[in-house]
């Protein structure tokens, strides 16, 4: 198994609080990726990483911010947590860009319930 | 196409037969299409990266064709088992890896 683990795994918060949840791979991988799993929707991108400090958004990156100082370590960021951020979040990780002939490596992750 | 899209979005199969569904994805600027096995609360695991027209690929009674010139694939689940229920996505790198909805399977005892 990639080693690949979040933090928290559950979060219960209130609307208005900031979050941080993290991600962290002992796999030396160079791309990293926060997803959020609601129903009807599949996995949706929220921004991802290909090295350190270097970062992109995603298709649903609104009121999402992401840092990665460490190769390990990529942190997503509610900056103000709202009810529609309800949702489980995953962390991806893997070798090559944009995912080409490689496949990604996910997390166990992260169930937030916003009230 | 310009998105990566299954069908059908769920299905219920009895124990024993056999089934299949379809994923299609933009067939220009084709890199590779992978497929995931995602079970209810877990994490997805990666079934196949296919990257070559034709390519067939096959674990255990799990298989997948591809076809990048009309821009599919079809998974295969033949004589089907409870333990195969799950969702299966597929995922194409258009600019980041874009994943479809899914097929979610319940095989039924």
């Amino acid at each position: 198994d990639a080693g690949i683990t979040q933090s928290p795994r559950h979060k219960v918060t209130e609307t208005g609080t900031p979050v941080t949840l993290r991600c962290h791979q002992t796999e030396n991988h160079r791309y990293m990726y926060w997803y959020r799993q609601d129903p009807g929707h599949g996995l949706r991108l929220i921004h991802y990483s290909y090295g350190v400090k270097d970062t992109d958004k995603g298709e649903v990156s609104d009121g999402y911010s992401v840092s990665r100082s460490k190769t390990e370590d990529f942190l997503l960021t509610l900056e103000s947590a709202t009810s529609s951020q309800t949702s489980v979040y995953f962390c991806a990780i893997n070798s090559a860009p944009g995912g080409v002939g490689d496949e990604q490596f996910f997390g166990p992750g992260t169930r937030l319930t916003v009230l | 196409i310009l998105n990566v899209e299954q069908s059908p979005q769920s299905l219920h199969v009895q124990e024993g037969d056999s089934t299949n569904f379809t994923c299609s994805f933009p067939s220009s600027n084709f890199y590779a299409l992978h497929w995931y096995r995602w079970e209810t609360a877990k994490s997805p695991e990666a079934l196949f990266v296919m990257t070559l027209n034709g390519d067939e690929k096959k674990k255990g009674r799990i298989s997948a064709t591809l076809n990048t010139k009309e821009g599919y694939s079809y998974l295969y689940i033949k004589g089907s088992q409870p333990e195969d229920s799950a969702t299966y996505l597929c995922a194409s790198p258009l600019h980041r890896l874009a994943f479809g909805k899914g097929n979610q399977v319940v095989v039924i005892p």
